[in-house]
């Protein structure tokens, strides 16, 4: 069964850092997602993706986050400058045509730790 | 704006006890809920969802949830857990702009003991 593949699994930095997140998502699915989670808290939708552009951002997204589909097959959250709040587990997800009929498919998961 | 609570962060149970796993959400249109599952070291799963027509939805390997609309409710529920259930389990309601984006509750770990 296709999967949405996320690497890395974990990734350490330095508070001030830029750091990039990857994530392939299935290959006919056309709506992407970020969402992340804080330890011991709920998880939370970021960003979603259409067309080459942010269809929907949550007030979390703000200036120092940006997606982009840089090839047609992957799908990166960039933070530009990370802080140790940022610390989160980081969920990407798509579906075949973003209606609720279309369930989301997640990954993995990358845990960014920022020190 | 839409919310989904989980009351239980932790739930342990014997094998082979039944479990109820709570969910409760709140929203002032139509909903559609999913249950979404987590195994250790593994991304989200979806379990099951309502999305309309009969209350109950079943998934493939036990596991039933209930839309309850009077009591804002869609709690999680099998019979008879296994060892290999044991998993972190987020409810989740739908925007109300049926985008594809979900709320999710905080989660609740099912720890099932031999």
């Amino acid at each position: 069964e296709p999967e949405v593949t996320q690497t890395p699994s974990h990734q350490v930095t330095q508070m001030g850092q830029e750091v990039i997140l990857r994530c392939v998502p299935i290959s006919n699915h056309l709506y992407f997602y970020w969402y992340r989670q804080i330890l011991g808290q709920k998880v939370e939708f970021l960003v979603s993706f259409y067309n080459n552009e942010i269809s929907e951002k949550s007030e979390i997204f703000d200036d120092q986050f940006s997606v982009e589909r840089p090839d047609g097959s992957n799908f990166t959250l960039k933070i530009r400058s990370t802080k140790l709040e940022d610390s989160a587990m980081y969920f990407c997800a798509s579906s075949s045509n973003g209606r609720i009929n279309s369930p989301l498919h997640f990954g993995n998961g990358t845990r960014l730790t920022v020190t | 704006a839409q919310s989904v609570t989980q009351l239980d962060s932790q739930v342990p149970v014997f094998e082979e006890a039944p479990v109820e796993l709570r969910c409760n959400y709140s929203s002032s249109v139509s909903v559609y809920l999913f249950w979404y599952v987590q195994y250790p070291n593994q991304g989200l799963q979806l379990l099951l969802k309502y999305l309309s027509g009969s209350t109950l939805v079943e998934s493939i390997n036990g596991f039933e949830a209930e839309f309850n609309k009077s009591q804002t409710s869609f709690h999680l529920r099998k019979p008879s857990v296994h060892i290999s259930d044991t998993a972190e389990y987020f409810c989740a309601v739908s925007d109300e702009g049926n985008t594809g984006k979900l709320i999710f509750g905080q989660g609740t770990t099912l720890q099932v003991k031999p």
